[in-house]
C-alpha cells in the first residue's frame, strides 16, 4: 500500500525562483497537511486541508507562500519568489477524520535556495 | 514561551538501559498527545498516543500530568534501533487535527 509520495525529494534552485513542491496523500485521507521542518524552528504546520478545502493557513510565513489541493489525491505548495531563508525540509501529511490523530508523512522534499 | 518544549539532548546511553525523556507544553487546553519518534534524515512517525491514565507499548511507557502539563517516555531495555529523535506532540488551536510538534529529543543507543 503506497504511503503519501512526494516530490521533487531535492530541490536546488537559486534565490528569486519559482519552487513547487508536490504531494499525493493515501488514498481515502481526508486531511493533508503541509509542515517545514529547520534546525532553528523544528517541525512547523503551515496549512492543512480537509476535505481539499484549506481550514487553517495561519502557518504560512508570508505571500510568497501558497498551497492548493484541486482534488482529493494531489497537492501543491509553491514558493514564488524563493529566498535562502526558505530552505529546509517541506512534509506533507495525510490522516483520516475518524483516527486518533495520527498522521502519516511523506518523505519529505528538501529544498535549498542559493 | 514555546508551546512544546523538550531537553534537546543529545542522551547517549548503552543497550540495555533505561531511559526517560520528559517535555512540557503551555496550552493548558490541549487535549490530545503523542510521542512521535523521527530517525535520521527521515520522516517523523506516531510512535504511541498518551492517554491520562499513562499507557503501556511493549517497552515504552508515555506519562501525561495535566496538573503540572507535563509528558514523559520511558523506554525500556533500550535497542540500537531505539536510536532516533523523539518528538513530543500535543494539539492545538481547538483543533484534533493542528499538532504542535516539540523540537525533539534526540537518543543515541551505543552497543
Amino acid at each position: 500500500d503506497a504511503g503519501v509520495i512526494q516530490s521533487p525529494r531535492h530541490e536546488v534552485t537559486e534565490m528569486g525562483q519559482e519552487v513547487t513542491l508536490r504531494c499525493k496523500p493515501i488514498s481515502g485521507h481526508d486531511y493533508l497537511f503541509w509542515y517545514r521542518q529547520t534546525m532553528m524552528r523544528g517541525l512547523e504546520l503551515l496549512i492543512y486541508f480537509n476535505n481539499n478545502v484549506p481550514i487553517d493557513d495561519s502557518g504560512m510565513p508570508e505571500d510568497r507562500f501558497s498551497a492548493k489541493m484541486p482534488n482529493a489525491s494531489f497537492s501543491t505548495l509553491k514558493i514564488q519568489p524563493s529566498e535562502p531563508r526558505d530552505s529546509a525540509v517541506y512534509f506533507c501529511a495525510s490522516s483520516l477524520r475518524s483516527g486518533s490523530g495520527e498522521q502519516y508523512f511523506g518523505p519529505g522534499t528538501r529544498l535549498t535556495v542559493t | 514561551r514555546k508551546e512544546v518544549e523538550q531537553d534537546p539532548g543529545p542522551f547517549n546511553v548503552p543497550e540495555g538501559a533505561t531511559v526517560a525523556f520528559n517535555c512540557t507544553y503551555s496550552n493548558s487546553a490541549s487535549q490530545s498527545f503523542f510521542w512521535y519518534r523521527q530517525d535520521c534524515r527521515k520522516e517523523p512517525k506516531l510512535l504511541m498516543s498518551v492517554y491520562s491514565s499513562g499507557n503501556e507499548d511493549g517497552r515504552f511507557t508515555a506519562q501525561l500530568n495535566r496538573a503540572s502539563q507535563y509528558i514523559s517516555l520511558l523506554i525500556r531495555d533500550s535497542k540500537l534501533s531505539d536510536s532516533a529523535t523523539y518528538l513530543c506532540v500535543t494539539n492545538s488551536g481547538g483543533s484534533n487535527y493542528k499538532l504542535t510538534f516539540g523540537k525533539g529529543t534526540l537518543l543515541t543507543v551505543n552497543p
